[in-house]
């Protein structure tokens, strides 16, 4: 079952823009964690954000985590070509169980 | 090691085959997964292990058949599919198996494209 529901389910931006993802979840979570997807293949974890966490950076993403709206977002900075991708958040409840939101398909343009 | 292998990259199969994909990981993670992903859906659980037993099974049909014969490599037996199952099979792995503290992240193989005909 999909728990997160993200927006916008498609995003197409120029190179050096900065890109917003959110993802909104229905039930209390444990964590929320990011995954980027290339076209067909694999998923990547990106971060992983906990229920009693407000912000964390890594690179050039920067998530947020608000618990009391059931809402999270992902800022790319700078953007790339490379940055391409679907991007998904995973809320899990007790333990690693993983429920993926639908997804931003995120276009960068070179 | 920090990687999840599986095999094959591409599947195709007749609707009374019998096949099998494979996943292999060496990182010493406790728990593996598999996940089934439709075109421009997110992927969705399948099963579970947890140290090498079947922990979870999301009512998947019993045409699938998963098998974990040590704690590094995880199969799926298929047989008698549908064309509905034509999707992309992922294989994950994490250290740590669900329920047993806070949420760690998983590892994922590039799938298996699965088509059926």
């Amino acid at each position: 079952s999909q728990q997160g529901e993200e927006d916008p389910q498609a995003l197409s931006i120029q190179e050096g823009e900065n890109a917003t993802m959110n993802c909104s979840y229905k039930t209390s979570i444990n964590n929320l964690q990011w995954y980027r997807q290339n076209s067909g293949r694999g998923l990547v974890h990106l971060i992983l954000i906990r229920s009693n966490e407000r912000e964390k950076h890594s690179g050039r993403l920067r998530v947020t985590l608000d618990t009391s709206k059931k809402s999270s977002s992902l800022l790319i900075t700078a953007s790339r070509a490379a940055d391409t991708a679907s991007y998904f958040c995973a809320t899990g409840p007790a333990g690693n169980m993983l429920t993926f939101g639908g997804g931003t398909r995120l276009m960068v343009k070179p | 090691d920090t990687e999840v292998t599986q095999t094959p990259k591409h599947l195709v199969m007749g609707m009374t085959n019998k096949k099998s994909l494979k996943c292999e990981q060496h990182m010493g993670h406790r728990a593996m997964y598999w996940y089934k992903q439709k075109a421009k859906k997110p992927p969705e659980l399948m099963f579970v292990y947890s140290y090498e037993k079947l922990s979870i099974n999301e009512s998947v049909p019993s045409r699938f058949s998963p098998e974990c014969p040590n704690s590094s490599l995880l199969n799926l037996h298929l047989h008698a599919l549908q064309p509905e199952d034509s999707a992309l099979y992922l294989c994950a792995s994490s250290q740590r198996v669900p329920g047993q503290g806070e949420g760690n992240e998983q590892f994922f193989g590039p799938g298996t494209r699965l088509t059926v005909l």
